[in-house]
């Protein structure tokens, strides 16, 4: 079984600051890696996810993140951040093997850019 | 606009009703999902369907059925509703054609009093 774990559940910065959103995850197998998120009262829409090739993978809006195979993470980064970045933020995994494309998701972290 | 409409967006309903929530995606793709979303709880699975024809139970099935209707349709159906099951509920579909990522709906918002 996958679970994943957003090791902060809040994350208040000032704006034009740097911020990483942490993940770490608990796999049996080979996974897939997203990151999604969802502003106020809207769905969930991707900012980026890690199939396969290079570790770094960058997103919209700036966003990045680097798959960690040994650490088990997938830590989101963004250099320097605006009051619109201000939303909700969910790492989710799936099975690669697996053909039912299920995501597991983490708890949410939610991401406060002050002025 | 290519992606998945859910209905409807709110919803209030005593406990022991029951009631239908709809979704529908035009982008062909093979499977669909239904999670709910609590407060720190993130999203949970509650059915998918991983192709036309065939569904399975997620993390918390239970007070719930779904319906593969087509390729197009999935339904979520909470036969007699509680409390419990104030939520706002998400609908997505994934294929080959976004990387296996997921498209959403706009949500559900449900309230069971």
């Amino acid at each position: 079984a996958q679970s994943v774990t957003q090791l902060d559940s809040q994350v208040p910065v000032f704006e034009e600051a740097p911020v990483e959103l942490r993940c770490n995850y608990s796999s049996s197998v080979s996974v897939y890696l997203f990151w999604y998120v969802q502003y106020p009262n809207q769905g969930l829409q991707l900012l980026l996810k890690y199939l396969s090739g290079s570790t770094l993978v960058k997103g919209i809006n700036g966003f990045e993140a680097e798959f960690n195979k040994s650490q088990t993470s997938f830590h989101l980064r963004k250099p320097s951040v605006h009051i619109s970045d201000t939303a909700e933020y969910f790492c989710a995994v799936s099975d690669r093997a697996g053909n039912t494309g299920k995501l597991i998701f983490g708890q949410g972290t939610t991401l406060q850019v002050k002025p | 606009n290519a992606g998945v409409t859910q209905t409807p967006k709110f919803q209030v309903l005593k406990t022991g009703q029951s009631m239908t929530l709809q979704c529908a995606q035009d982008m062909n793709h093979n499977s669909m999902y239904w999670y709910r979303q609590d407060p720190g709880m993130g999203l949970r699975l509650i059915y998918y369907s991983a192709s036309e024809g065939t569904t399975d139970k997620g993390e918390v099935p239970n007070g719930y059925n779904v319906s593969r209707l087509n390729k197009r349709e999935f339904s979520l159906r909470l036969e007699s509703a509680a409390p419990s099951q104030t939520s706002v509920y998400f609908c997505a579909s994934s294929g080959r054609d976004r990387g296996y990522s997921y498209t959403f709906g706009s949500g559900t918002r449900l309230t069971v009093v």
